[in-house]
């Protein structure tokens, strides 16, 4: 059971443009997510990241919002650059508990387009 | 700066061959993490390790296992080497468990023929 969805496999958007990006879950007790890029061939990095107790984070052109009661985040890309185009992974976890696990979504290709 | 390496970009092995994939973090951090990621189904942890000698398995840990004799290197095994292991093999770091970021090494491709 896919506790973590990201439900669009790709994306293309055209450079200087909103990316939105989405992510699904279903464990109520998820309260802290993270975004990473992962370019090919390399490992994925730390994008951004927001605990449960927010709403909204920004960093640079990054924006991810929390919904909890919809179970939904998303990452918002403005403007949109073609470096930013990469696989994007959400990932969840129960940080509260101390948990080490994060559970990872599928991913989301972006390709930004010139 | 936060650095995890691994020792092979690429490797190529052959059915039933004994296969080690090396992961090394100059952050002193505590707890180390193998993931392989496959087309379709995200990261998936394989095993995980917190401390020196300690090893947790993840979700899929069958057919694999790991060793921690040093806190900067962690070792995924895999004991004999099917097809269905081939796959991208990514090694993370973290300095704690709860509110912590996982930071990734460049990770491993093997193909298993």
């Amino acid at each position: 059971d896919q506790q973590v969805k990201q439900n669009s496999p790709s994306l293309s958007v055209q450079e200087g443009r909103i990316s939105i990006l989405n992510c699904d879950y279903t464990n109520s007790m998820f309260d802290y997510f993270l975004w990473y890029k992962k370019y090919p061939a390399e490992g994925p990095t730390f994008l951004i990241s927001i605990s449960s107790i927010k709403d909204k984070n920004e960093d640079g052109r990054f924006t991810v919002f929390l919904n909890k009661s919809a179970k939904h985040l998303s990452l918002h890309i403005v403007p949109s650059q073609p470096g930013d185009s990469a696989v994007y992974f959400c990932a969840a976890s129960e940080g509260g508990s101390g948990t080490y696990k994060y559970i990872f979504g599928t991913g989301t290709r972006l390709k930004v387009l010139a | 700066d936060v650095k995890v390496t691994q020792s092979s970009r690429y490797l190529v092995k052959r059915t039933g061959e004994k296969v080690f994939l090396e992961c090394v973090q100059d952050m002193d951090h505590e707890n180390m993490f193998w993931y392989r990621q496959d087309p379709g189904l995200g990261l998936r942890l394989i095993y995980f390790s917190y401390d020196v000698k300690m090893k947790e398995k993840g979700d899929i840990p069958e057919g694999y296992s790991v060793s921690r004799e040093k806190k900067e290197r962690f070792s995924l095994i895999l004991e004999s080497a099917s097809t269905n292991q081939t796959s991208m093999y990514l090694c993370a770091s973290s300095l704690s468990f709860g509110w912590e970021t996982q930071y990734f090494g460049p990770g491993t491709r093997l193909l298993v023929l």
